[in-house]
């Protein structure tokens, strides 16, 4: 069984660009969240799907940051214009909608703005 | 504030030596807690998930506890090898679906 992926694995975009995150939760999974470390920070929560509807997005830093799932598939994270500060890793996780509670996550991809 | 705490930041200890790791956290409400290991320039991995009705999990050499009451959970490793070297996480669900994050504990097995 595949597990959760993420692309890219690296994105460079100079300050006030665009750049697109995709995330594509194990098959089935009905919880997807996002969030991301950026550099000396925990880990930290941005916002969680339950299949295409947002429960839950009170991480979300600011309105530059713009998450999207669609027909509860895959979901993108989209940072437009991104900002210096949005340097970081941007991780996925997925979990079934019955659960245990365990998370599982991607590799994450990391965003540099220069 | 429900906050997660490790220490030490980093630790390093001969091969054969077993490997104990402190999570510390604010609030006893918990859902469940859950350790991960993270490679370098890797993601998550999943190691052990102790729901809060229990009082320890174990796979393999892992044994992670968790006492409630105190707000602690202490993840060991028996007999630690150089694969163990690793960044370990703690994360803790307290009540709803966000998982707080602990900033992780450096492991560096030396062989």
């Amino acid at each position: 069984e595949a597990g959760v992926t993420q692309f890219p694995s690296h994105s460079v975009i100079e300050k006030g660009q665009t750049v697109t995150l995709r995330c594509d939760p194990i098959s089935g999974h009905d919880n997807l969240y996002w969030y991301r470390r950026v550099m000396g920070k925990e880990i930290k929560f941005l916002l969680h799907f339950v299949k295409e509807s947002k429960q839950d997005e009170s991480g979300m830093p600011n309105n530059r940051f713009l998450a999207e799932r669609t027909g509860g598939t895959y979901s993108t994270l989209k940072v437009q214009p991104a900002e210096l500060e949005d340097s970081g890793v941007y991780f996925c996780a997925s979990s079934p909608r019955t659960t245990t509670g365990e998370l599982f996550f991607g590799e994450g991809s990391r965003l540099t703005v220069l | 504030k429900q906050e997660v705490t490790q220490i030490p930041a980093a630790l390093s200890v001969p091969e054969g030596e077993n490997l104990v790791l402190n999570c510390s956290f604010t609030d006893s409400a918990i859902y469940n807690l859950q350790w991960f290991r993270q490679d370098p320039g890797k993601g998550l991995t999943s190691l052990l998930l102790i729901q809060s009705s229990q009082r320890e999990q174990t796979s393999g050499r892992l044994n992670a506890s968790l006492d409630k009451s105190s707000g602690r959970s202490t993840l060991y490793i028996a007999a630690s090898q150089p694969g163990d070297s690793a960044t370990y996480l703690c994360a803790v669900r307290f009540g709803d679906y966000k998982l707080s994050f602990g900033a992780g504990t450096t492991v560096t097995v030396r062989a």
